[in-house]
């Protein structure tokens, strides 16, 4: 039963365009979600965050959007950069609770 | 560097034996979770510990069993191992254990079985 669906195995840009990952969730209850950063043979990292009183939340060249009536989440990278290229993990959890759902991941790749 | 240490780095062993997985967590976190991720898949929660006491279950095999000591290290043990259980292990911590915390990720341990 997978709660939290990144359906976007990977995602190729072109350097200094817009990066738009997705995120679907099933689980009315979640209303905290995370995005993580993962570099080949290294852990995840925090990228940013959201709670579901807010619709967007901006960190530099990093926003996060929620639409919780559709149940979906995306983070957009503006401008895109090499550097960016990585796995990026769309996570859910609900405050007071103690698990927190990962997505399968985007693999994005963005090309100079 | 998140400040969370695993050790081994690589751990290759065959199918039916046992391991132990290690991990520190960074200083002052209280909570520790334990992730597997397999070849292409996404982080699978296992389990979580709290200040040494369990606080939350995910899909952990009743083959795999998890503490946390005193100390606040953890310890994942594998046993009975089989093919399927190759992949990486992921320790995170994070200083309260609720669901809107960053967690911080070790560099994992990768588990190979033959």
């Amino acid at each position: 039963d997978q709660q939290v669906k990144q359906n976007s195995p990977s995602l190729s840009v072109q350097e200094g365009r817009i990066s738009i990952l997705n995120c679907d969730y099933t689980n009315s209850m979640f209303d905290y979600f995370l995005w993580y950063k993962k570099y080949p043979a290294e852990g995840p990292t925090f990228l940013i965050s959201i709670s579901s009183i807010k619709d967007k939340n901006e960190d530099g060249r990093f926003t996060v959007f929620l639409n919780k009536s559709a149940k979906h989440l995306s983070l957009h990278i503006v401008p895109s950069q090499p550097g960016d290229s990585a796995v990026y993990f769309c996570a859910a959890s609900d405050t007071g609770g103690f698990k927190t759902i990962f997505g399968a991941g985007t693999r994005l790749f963005v090309k100079a | 560097d998140s400040g969370v240490t695993q050790t081994p780095k690589h751990l290759i062993t065959a199918t039916g034996q046992r391991v132990t997985l290690r991990c520190s967590p960074r200083s002052g976190d209280l909570s520790v979770y334990w992730y597997q991720q397999s070849l292409d898949q996404g982080l699978q929660f296992l389990i979580q510990y709290y200040n040494g006491e369990e606080r939350a279950k995910g899909n952990i095999l009743e083959r795999f069993s998890a503490q946390q000591f005193p100390d606040l290290h953890s310890e994942l043990n594998l046993s009975s191992l089989e093919l399927g259980d190759s992949a990486l292990y992921f320790c995170a911590s994070s200083f309260t254990g609720q669901g809107e915390d960053e967690q911080f990720f070790g560099p994992g341990t990768r588990l190979t079985v033959l």
